[in-house]
């Protein structure tokens, strides 16, 4: 069964730093490409950050573009994402997000709180 | 950036009857590959995103053939023969054609009635 459990998320100030990670299991995590998808309270979906099964080809949403940095350890199956410089319009669910014929399955999230 | 609209946003249906949610794109979704990445999510209540949909009409794993994908281009439908109470939650459509970045449509709120 596929698992992604995330953590890391919390209450953090205004340009502050965090750093979430997603434990991956009941697959071959460095097989498939990974994502990072975000839901502010009572809103929609929006896509962050993508990452190569191998740890390459790296993209962003602009609106996290040189704050945030995705990463992965395949030895370790898991997925990060480092966030700097954090705003108030950061706050949001986390998702990670395992990538087969695009974006299938989802963990639970972690809620990313920036508050004062 | 590809916009994705979709209509209504809030659906309200009778338990046993149809529905239909609309998702139109600011840009065809047909890859040079001639594939179309044009995906749809329900999200319950409470609970993470779950696909349903992926490249127009392929069903998920599990998920009931009541569910049903449709359309080409720039217009997509997603369609629900009889809705059951189970189908309540939010309803998305997301394509993944012209990446980064991924984007996804507003949202249909599906209740009963």
């Amino acid at each position: 069964e596929v698992q992604l459990v995330e953590s890391g998320g919390g209450l953090v100030q205004p340009g502050g730093s965090l750093r979430l990670s997603c434990a991956a299991s009941g697959f071959t995590f460095s097989g498939h490409s990974m994502h990072w998808v975000r839901q502010a309270p009572g809103k929609g979906l929006v896509w962050v950050s993508r990452i190569h099964s191998d740890g390459t080809h790296i993209t962003y949403a602009e609106s996290v573009k040189g704050r945030f940095t995705i990463s992965r350890d395949n030895a370790k199956n898991t997925l990060y994402l480092q966030m700097n410089t954090l705003r108030a319009e950061d706050t949001a669910m986390y998702y990670c997000v395992r990538d087969s014929s695009t974006l299938d399955y989802w963990g639970q999230g972690t809620l990313v709180t920036v508050s004062s | 950036d590809v916009v994705m609209t979709q209509s209504p946003l809030s659906l309200p249906v009778a338990l046993g009857q149809p529905a239909s949610i609309s998702c139109r794109s600011s840009q065809s979704l047909v890859h040079s590959n001639g594939n179309t990445y044009l995906n749809w999510f329900q999200q319950r209540p409470g609970q993470s995103p779950r696909r349903l949909i992926y490249e127009v009409s392929n069903r998920d794993s599990g998920v009931p053939d009541r569910f049903s994908g449709s359309g080409s281009g720039t217009d997509f439908t997603l369609e629900i023969s009889r809705v059951e109470a189970e189908d309540v939650g939010v309803y998305y459509c997301m394509q993944s054609t012209h990446w980064p970045p991924y984007t996804f449509g507003q949202g249909t709120k599906l209740e009963i009635k």
